[in-house]
């Protein structure tokens, strides 16, 4: 079925860099634009990325930019997210997404999210 | 960007009841509309996109309205399983906006 699969979260301390991955399976993961969301614990979701089908175009939450990107690698069927100079207030759970293919920034398949912790 | 108002931020019902969700967006968003539910410690889920389409598997219990600015979830007969927290978000322009979410309890 249909399923997308987080990994790479953990405990980090402000500064340090992590990538987090994205495996998709059940769908032909090239035809689809992928997204990253986040939600702080107890909090409401935040969009940070897309990424279109073929790795482009790429947006990226302005706050964010500088900081964070996004890769894809379709051979792979994987979405990445690479979060540098962490601060705390990055602490959340970042889920991937799918985008539907009528509407690309309307996500009908999240995966389970991975938690990152920035704390020192 | 554009900013998503939910209300109410929280609600109280009972099994059976019919639960409306109001969502308003900053700017005209035509229906670039999408709803999502959360039950706790879980993803959230796709139930509405395009204001009023129900996506695939979701019950004829949950529907969607309006256009523009104003927005509305309905769930008619409100079953054990639907307390969970609601969000709308826009999907009309970059960046996607979430409201801040309205929690369904008992």
């Amino acid at each position: 079925q249909v399923q997308l699969v987080e990994s790479g979260g953990g405990l980090l301390k402000p500064g340090g860099s992590l990538r987090l991955s994205c495996e998709a399976s059940g769908f032909t993961f090239s035809d689809y634009h992928m997204s990253w969301i986040r939600q702080v614990p107890g909090k409401g979701l935040e969009w940070i990325s897309y990424i279109g089908r073929s790795g482009s175009p790429i947006h990226l939450a302005d706050s964010l930019k500088g900081r964070f990107t996004v890769s894809r690698d379709n051979s792979k069927n994987l979405v990445f997210l690479h979060l540098n100079s962490l601060r705390v207030e990055d602490t959340a759970v970042y889920f991937c997404a799918r985008g539907g293919k009528v509407v690309p920034a309307s996500f009908d398949t999240w995966g389970q999210g991975t938690l990152v912790t920035v704390s020192s | 960007d554009i900013q998503m108002t939910q209300f109410p931020t929280s609600l109280s019902a009972s099994v059976g009841d019919r639960v409306t969700i109001t969502c308003r967006a900053s700017q005209t968003i035509s229906k670039y509309l999408s709803w999502y539910q959360q039950r706790p410690g879980k993803a959230p889920s796709l139930l509405i996109f395009g204001a009023s389409s129900l996506y695939t598997g979701v019950p004829s219990r949950f529907s969607g309205s309006g256009s523009g600015t104003d927005f509305s979830l309905t769930i008619n007969g409100l079953q054990p399983e639907d307390f969970a927290t609601y969000y709308c978000q826009q999907s009309l322009s970059i960046p996607p906006t979430f409201g801040g979410g309205t929690k369904v309890e008992i």
